[in-house]
């Protein structure tokens, strides 16, 4: 089965602390895997996918194939960071099946 | 932002009846999905389209049709409304599939059903 879980639905730091949203994942094969947010009030976009390799306003994620993980860390977290965060894995059907999503927090 | 409008923003309707959400791209995009977004479900794929005419069912397609007659518009459904289907409603588009390639959001959709 192809499966992605979040199993965090919120996640609370202050301003500063270190960051990690996590994400495993179900899949037989090599994955393609994303990490989408939402801000408030704004559209659903993308933040990084794992092919890339990059880092986004500060954000990285490596992919783990041995604990098939995908976990989104920031060393230091800001205040406009928070949004709701969404894990997502490419299928082998080729579209996106998302996770349940994780609502960030930062506290100032 | 993408080129990507869905109308109307919000509607609140009643149980039975018919309704129809359109999303308009000014991108070109062969491919367009709708998702619904639900609390603890995440976001849910309905219908894509990979073509004019060209449409398929995704995870939780019961009680919902598409259409696609032009490249920019697709059309979702409710042939006859229930509750369970209040919801937030996302369309999205792609130029393609493979590849890890960008899918570009609408604003989304509010339909409450009562």
């Amino acid at each position: 089965a192809q499966r992605v879980t979040q199993p965090e639905k919120l996640l609370s730091v202050f301003k500063g602390a270190p960051v990690e949203l996590k994400c495993n994942y179900s899949y037989s094969g090599s994955p393609e895997l994303f990490w989408y947010v939402q801000y408030s009030r704004q559209r659903l976009q993308l933040l990084l996918r794992h092919i890339s390799r990059e880092s986004i306003k500060g954000f990285t994620a490596d992919l783990n194939k041995g604990e098939t993980s995908f976990h989104l860390k920031k060393p230091f977290a800001q205040e406009e960071d928070s949004a709701m965060y969404y894990c997502a894995l490419k299928g082998n059907t080729g579209k996106l099946i998302f996770g349940q999503g994780t609502t960030l927090q930062v506290k100032p | 932002d993408a080129g990507i409008t869905q109308s109307p923003r919000h509607k609140v309707t009643e149980t039975g009846t018919p309704v129809t959400l359109r999303c308009h791209q000014t991108e070109n995009h062969r491919y367009m999905y709708w998702y619904r977004q639900d609390p603890g479900h995440g976001l849910r794929l309905i219908h894509y389209s990979y073509g004019v005419k060209d449409t398929d069912k995704g995870e939780v397609s019961d009680g919902y049709s598409v259409s696609r007659s032009k490249t920019e518009d697709f059309l979702l459904t409710l042939e006859s409304a229930t509750s369970s289907q209040t919801s937030v409603y996302f369309c999205a588009i792609s130029e393609y599939e493979a590849g890890g390639h960008e899918q570009y959001f609408g604003p989304g959709t509010r339909l409450t059903v009562t």
